[in-house]
């Protein structure tokens, strides 16, 4: 079966670009989070979705930051526009609704803001 | 609220050689703990989890960890390193009910050396 996908692994850009990470959660899975992971901070919970609607987004830093979740297979993280602190890298992760509560990663987007 | 401290960011074992690795959490409803293990440019991949029954839990590449209630405590060990074993390690925590999302410790990165 095919894991959590992200897209792009990889994304430098400029101080004030826009810039847009894209998460596909494994089939069936109603749960979807955004983390984000910082030497300085660790792993951070952005916002999280159950069957595409937000529940928490209380860990969005700021208005430069939005999340949609259009439909069940497709998330996006939205940075606009982009500042240097915000490089990071971003994780996907999803789970089932029910049981413990295990969280599968994606790989992550790795993003640089020059 | 629920939240997870890790004692010691970096811990170095000799290949061989007994692994530590030190987890208290703090949740005021009981209390599903994990370890994931995360290797470099890689997301974060599950090494085990408890959830009730037996406080020890076996997980994949001979870790295993056990929930002590009573110092609030879910230490990681492996009996016998290996160089295979070097990534760095995140315990988190969640609950049945309410909040979703994992919340997870600042992480411990192991060294084995040779």
């Amino acid at each position: 079966d095919a894991g959590v996908i992200q897209s792009p692994r990889h994304e430098v850009t400029e101080m004030g670009q826009e810039v847009t990470l894209r998460c596909k959660p494994i089939s069936g899975h109603d749960y979807l989070f955004w983390y984000r992971q910082t030497m300085m901070r660790g792993l951070e919970l952005l916002i999280y979705f159950n069957n595409n609607v937000p529940i928490d987004d209380s860990g969005m830093p700021e208005d430069r930051f939005s999340a949609k979740m259009p439909n069940a297979s497709f998330s996006t993280l939205k940075i606009q526009p982009s500042e240097p602190r915000d490089s990071a890298v971003y994780f996907c992760a999803s789970r089932e609704t029910s049981g413990p509560g295990e969280l599968f990663f994606g790989e992550g987007s790795r993003l640089t803001v020059l | 609220a629920q939240s997870v401290t890790q004692l010691g960011s970096h811990v170095s074992v000799s290949e061989g050689a007994l692994v530590l690795l030190r987890c208290n959490y703090s949740s005021s409803v009981p209390p599903y703990l994990f370890w994931y293990v995360q290797y470099p440019n890689q997301g974060l991949q599950l090494l085990l989890k408890y959830t009730t029954g037996a406080t020890l839990v076996k997980g994949i590449n001979g870790f295993e960890a056990e929930f002590k209630k009573s110092e609030t405590s879910f230490h990681l060990t492996k009996p016998s390193a290996h160089m295979s074993d070097a990534a760095e390690y995140f315990c988190a925590v969640t609950a049945y009910t309410g909040r979703r999302a994992l919340t997870f410790g600042s992480g411990t990165r192991l060294q084995v050396q040779p």
